[in-house]
């Protein structure tokens, strides 16, 4: 069965320092995986994705992520970070083309202090 | 181009009574998604259309029913609102399922007194 961990529920960093948002997945299958960011009362929009292409993702914004497959990890990253940063992130992990269930994690939220 | 929108944007129930949440995409996908969030659980699943004219059952489905009325429309009924429904609601829609990425609406607040 697919699951999807986000080890930190809450992450505070300083304007201009690196942010890493951790993500561990379970799969049995070769996964897709996701982030999305979520502004305060705001829907969801997708920040990058993984598809079996390249291992090391870039998305929207200066964010990037790494898959490695050894460790079951997708973690986000942003060299520097900006107080418009400041939300809640979700990773997200499916299977290929057959699923329709997307297994969302609980969401990390990052605070960015001035 | 809109995306995915969702109506209304806020709501307020008592106990046992009953609403549809209305949600429209306009990019043209085939695969629709009703969630629901709550703090702490992140996004779950409470039916999918992959298709139109098909609609499936997702992780927590009980007290809600569905209607894919078009390719465009996938509409979310509580028949007897309750308490534990008190959610933020997330309309999606993806050109297919599996890999494809998914595009949220703004969301429905829903209170249930």
């Amino acid at each position: 069965a697919q699951s999807v961990t986000q080890l930190d529920s809450h992450v505070s960093v300083s304007e201009g320092t690196p942010v890493l948002l951790r993500c561990n997945y379970s799969s049995s299958y070769s996964p897709s995986l996701f982030w999305y960011v979520q502004h305060p009362n705001k829907g969801l929009q997708l920040l990058l994705k993984y598809t079996s292409a390249a291992t090391l993702v870039k998305g929207i914004n200066g964010f990037e992520a790494e898959f490695k497959k050894s460790e079951t990890s997708f973690h986000l990253t942003k060299p520097s970070a900006h107080m418009s940063d400041a939300a809640e992130y979700f990773c997200v992990v499916t299977l290929d083309s057959g699923t329709y269930k997307y297994i969302f994690g609980t969401g990390t939220r990052l605070k960015v202090l001035a | 181009n809109a995306g995915v929108t969702q109506t209304p944007k806020f709501q307020v129930l008592k106990t046992g009574q009953s609403m549809t949440l209305q949600c429209a995409q306009d990019m043209n996908h085939n695969s629709m998604y009703w969630y629901r969030q709550d703090p702490g659980m992140g996004l779950r699943l409470i039916y999918y259309s992959a298709s139109e004219g098909t609609t499936d059952k997702g992780e927590v489905p009980n007290g809600y029913n569905v209607s894919r009325l078009n390719k465009r429309e996938f509409s979310l009924r509580l028949e007897s609102a309750a308490p534990s429904q008190t959610s933020v609601y997330f309309c999606a829609s993806s050109e297919k399922g599996g890999r494809e990425t998914q595009y949220f609406g703004p969301g429905t607040r829903l209170l249930v007194l």
